[in-house]
């Protein structure tokens, strides 16, 4: 069955650290976007892609970067870990714009 | 701005009753609406999605209507039971997906 995964499931880093995350679909979907999410301020995007070489910044880009080199892989770089990064972070997946999304189930980063 | 909001914040019922969660966004420029559960510690689990030009989608004892001239949508959980507490959380998008901040459903025996 097509799915989509992320790894690690649980992450403690150092501040100033670079850190990766991955994210993997076997859905064969064009679009791929990462989120975070926190109390009080819910899901919010940090990075999308429409595809092969695509990457677009969201709401809440600033000490994120992403790279798409392959249609199933869009990993998230934190350059230099800084404590407001300790989040909950989700991969999802689209075919294209207009269809529904599937998540992964979630990598939880802590910044020490 | 394009916004999402979802009232309540949280929400109690005893088993049986029907559950009826709004959601309401800013602009009803939206390509689809889409519905998810989400369990404590767990990722999101899509339960319903909605194109712009449906006015609703049933799958079991759930039910989502859209009505993109008041900027509305409901969810409809019928004879709720214990296994229905969860968070859920309502998307629409205008490319990208746009979360309210849930409605957290405790479901009591």
């Amino acid at each position: 069955d097509a799915e989509i995964t992320q790894s690690p499931r649980h992450k403690i880093t150092e501040t100033g650290r670079q850190v990766t995350l991955a994210c993997h679909q076997t859905w064969n979907h064009n679009n791929m976007f990462w989120y975070r999410q926190d109390l009080g301020h819910g899901l919010r995007l940090i990075h999308y892609s429409y595809g092969v070489q695509d990457t677009n910044k969201g709401e809440v880009s600033d000490g994120y970067s992403v790279s798409r080199s392959n249609t199933e892989d869009l990993p998230l770089t934190l350059e230099s870990a800084a404590s407001s990064q300790t989040s909950v972070y989700f991969c999802a997946s689209s075919p294209t714009v207009g269809y529904g999304y599937t998540f992964g189930s979630g990598t939880r980063l802590t910044v020490v | 701005k394009q916004e999402v909001t979802q009232i309540p914040a949280a929400l109690s019922v005893p088993e049986g009753e029907n559950l009826v969660l709004n959601c309401s966004f800013t602009d009803s420029a939206i390509y689809n609406l889409q519905w998810f559960r989400q369990d404590p510690g767990k990722g999101l689990t899509s339960l319903l999605l909605i194109q712009s030009s449906q006015r609703e989608q049933t799958s079991g004892r759930l039910n989502a209507s859209l009505d993109k001239s008041s900027g509305r949508s409901t969810l409809y959980i019928a004879a709720s039971q214990p296994g229905d507490s969860a968070t859920y959380l309502c998307a629409a998008s205008w490319g990208k997906l746009q979360f309210g901040a849930g409605t957290q459903v405790v479901v009591t025996p």
